[in-house]
């Protein structure tokens, strides 16, 4: 039983342009959200987050999107760089209010791969 | 401080044979976690430290595997009577709390023959 999905396993898009990553959830206990991005042989490292309480946020050229309603989010990279080409893992977890469990769930991961 | 430190990098071991993996997080952060990811897959949660305390254990968790924390520091997680199945990527993240995000080692692949 998936509770976070990501249905695409590979992305590919130009450099420069826009790179648009989706995840699905299901548990409406999640109450904040994290996406990773990982390099073959290295543990996953944290790009950005965003709690329940807000539908975007914002960290230079990664920008996260909520909508709690859908149960989506999405990741947005602009403009897209071939450094960005890795896997990147929606994660969630129930625990941000501090009344759930602390561990995420992750999804199963999508490859972006930038063009040149 | 480098970051968090996952020893072996790599272990194969022979089926029933036990392995004892070791975390050391970043110093600063209390919260300890030890994942398991195979291929295709995205990260499994297994269990959660905080200081020395096992607050949280994964039902993949099972009696043959344990984890220690003491003195709230590094941490180790053993397999007993190791099976194939338990062949994967076992990673160790830590954090000063869920909003920081969390930090991940690189990993110890393990492969079971």
């Amino acid at each position: 039983d998936q509770q976070v999905k990501q249905n695409s396993p590979s992305l590919s898009v130009q450099e420069g342009r826009i790179s648009i990553l989706n995840c699905d959830y299901t548990n409406s206990m999640f109450d904040y959200f994290l996406w990773y991005k990982k390099y073959p042989a290295e543990g996953p490292t944290f790009l950005i987050s965003i709690s329940s309480i807000k539908d975007k946020n914002e960290d230079g050229r990664f920008t996260v999107f909520l909508n709690k309603s859908a149960k989506h989010l999405s990741l947005h990279i602009v403009p897209s760089q071939p450094g960005d080409s890795a896997v990147y893992f929606c994660a969630a977890s129930a625990g941000y209010s501090g009344g759930g469990a602390d561990g995420l769930t992750f999804g199963k991961g999508t490859h972006l791969i930038i063009q040149p | 401080d480098t970051g968090v430190s996952q020893d072996p990098r790599h272990k194969i071991t022979k089926r029933g044979q036990n392995v004892t993996f070791r975390c050391d997080p970043i110093s600063e952060h209390n919260r300890l976690y030890w994942y398991r990811q195979t291929l295709g897959q995205g990260p499994e949660f297994l269990t959660y430290f905080q200081n020395e305390a096992q607050l949280e254990k994964s039902r993949l968790l099972s009696d043959r595997f344990s984890a220690e924390r003491p003195k709230g520091s590094f941490s180790t997680l053993e397999i007993q009577r190791t099976e194939q199945g338990d062949s994967a990527m076992y990673l160790c993240a830590s954090s000063r709390s869920l909003g920081d995000g969390y930090t991940f080692g690189s990993g110890t692949r393990l492969t079971v023959v």
